[in-house]
């Protein structure tokens, strides 16, 4: 299984919602990342796991909170959310964190923030 | 710190034809990994190929190959007999072997292909 999953597809929110992201993958890898994207432009590293422990914040909102219950799984928990937060969210994950290690990204969600 | 420039924001080739994509980067490290990523519309982002800094050798997978140049800091992409499926947005990244996870993207090409 060489694939990383994301839930829901499509999210649309109001700025007072509170909700979660989710991604997945099954193939052993150690770290796993929360990106950002806007149309047309290049993703944005938001938040590296590495073994289960955050390993990097880019300097994030505190609405946006990652959470990584287990290897396998890995959360975005999305809080009072302003719309210019509408855009693709990508996740990744590679064996470890070393530098040649290729990176699989899941399809993202796109998220709406009205 | 890195930066990675796509200086081209669209291309487009004929279908069967060859279409290079440049990508020029800046770093003071001396081993580091170079990639091209692939996203076509609405779909996830794949990985097309990769290179290693202390490798001479241009990297190669099928109609892709790239043309190192170290001491010019160029990357480019090539794509031989181009179909329909090469059309997509594609991101030059740039990786330090000892900086850890973080993927230095380009601004992205987007490649248009036509029959």
């Amino acid at each position: 299984d060489t694939e990383v999953t994301q839930t829901p597809k499509h999210l649309v929110m109001g700025m007072t919602n509170k909700k979660s992201l989710k991604c997945e993958q099954h193939m052993g890898h150690r770290a796993m990342y929360w990106y950002k994207q806007k149309a047309k432009k290049p993703p944005e590293l938001m938040f590296v796991y590495s073994y289960e422990k955050l390993s990097i914040n880019e300097s994030v909102p505190s609405r946006f909170s990652p959470e990584c219950p287990n290897s396998s799984l890995l959360n975005l928990h999305l809080h009072a959310l302003q719309p210019e937060d509408s855009a693709l969210y990508l996740c990744a994950s590679s064996q470890d964190s070393g530098g040649d290690n290729e990176q699989f990204f899941g399809p993202g969600t796109r998220l709406t923030v009205l | 710190a890195q930066t990675v420039t796509q200086s081209q924001p669209e291309m487009s080739v004929q279908e069967a034809e060859t279409v290079t994509l440049s990508c020029t980067y800046d770093t003071s490290e001396s081993d580091y990994y170079l990639f091209w990523y692939k996203q076509p519309p609405s779909r996830q982002m794949i990985l097309v190929i990769r290179q290693e800094a202390y490798k001479q050798q241009n990297a190669t997978e099928n109609r892709f190959s790239v043309n190192f140049q170290k001491a010019a800091k160029s990357f480019s992409l090539k794509i031989s007999d181009s179909q329909l499926g090469d059309a997509a947005m594609y991101f030059c990244a740039y990786r330090g072997r000892f900086t850890g996870n973080m993927l230095t993207f380009g601004g992205g090409t987007r490649l248009m292909v036509k029959p």
